[in-house]
């Protein structure tokens, strides 16, 4: 059974960059589509993007110019950076696997625990 | 940008049936517009229990169904449980784009 689990630093100043990995057991992310989808407090879920196991990238238009993804399928993890973050990207973020690539990245089967990142000064 | 609405919250009483519906705020539903939808317990990451409109994934119960016309996607739970209790959030993938919408929390009385 596939587990994603996400890691990286829980409390981050203003401005700094925020560097999250989700590590993959049980399966291989190679062929699989993979996302960073975020929830803040009390709120709805935002999709940042997804990055296929090839290394292509598609993101969030509202996050495009700070954001940016990538697959290592040696170490079998993929990685999201947020640069310039702000209180308003304090949230709860989850890697999640889409479909295998013969189908369009439409859904999301498998979710890690969710990691939990604070922006405060 | 096209943005997902959904009632903040419904609620209906073990045995019931409940709807929540999704909605594209401003349009229709493209055509080419494949719609899932995830339930979230609390503490919990979502769970995928409907993608391309009305399929399961293995696993989740068939109390679960889903439909689109133009303007609305819908999940229906019949036999509602004490279980069901959660919040539900319905998705569009379109133009290589993933929506989420807001929530909609379900209570059963």
């Amino acid at each position: 059974q596939v587990q994603l689990q996400e890691s990286g630093p829980g409390l981050l100043k203003p401005s700094e960059t925020l560097s999250l990995t989700c590590t993959v057991s049980g399966g291989s992310i190679t062929n699989y589509y993979w996302a960073w989808i975020r929830q803040s407090a009390g709120k709805g879920l935002e999709w940042m993007g997804r990055v296929y196991s090839s290394g292509s990238t598609t993101y969030n238009p509202s996050l495009q110019s700070r954001v940016s993804m990538s697959a290592e399928t040696s170490k079998n993890r993929v990685s999201l950076r947020l640069e310039s973050v702000t209180a308003e990207d304090t949230a709860v973020y989850y890697c999640a696997r889409g479909p295998r690539r013969e189908f369009l990245p439409r859904w999301y089967d498998t979710w890690g625990q969710g990691i939990l990142v604070t922006v405060s000064s | 940008q096209s943005a997902l609405t959904q009632p903040a919250s419904v609620s209906g009483s073990p045995g019931q049936s409940i709807t929540i519906s999704c909605g594209v705020t401003g349009s229709d539903f493209d055509p080419d517009t494949f719609v899932s939808w995830y339930q979230q317990h609390p503490g919990k990451a979502p769970k995928l229990i409907i993608y391309d409109v009305n399929i399961r994934p293995s696993g989740v119960s068939d109390r679960f169904s889903g439909s689109k016309s133009a303007s609305t996607a819908s999940l229906t739970i019949s036999g509602l449980q004490a279980v069901d209790e959660a919040l539900y959030f319905c998705s569009s993938y379109t133009n290589k784009i993933v929506l989420f919408g807001g929530g909609t929390r379900l209570t059963v009385l």
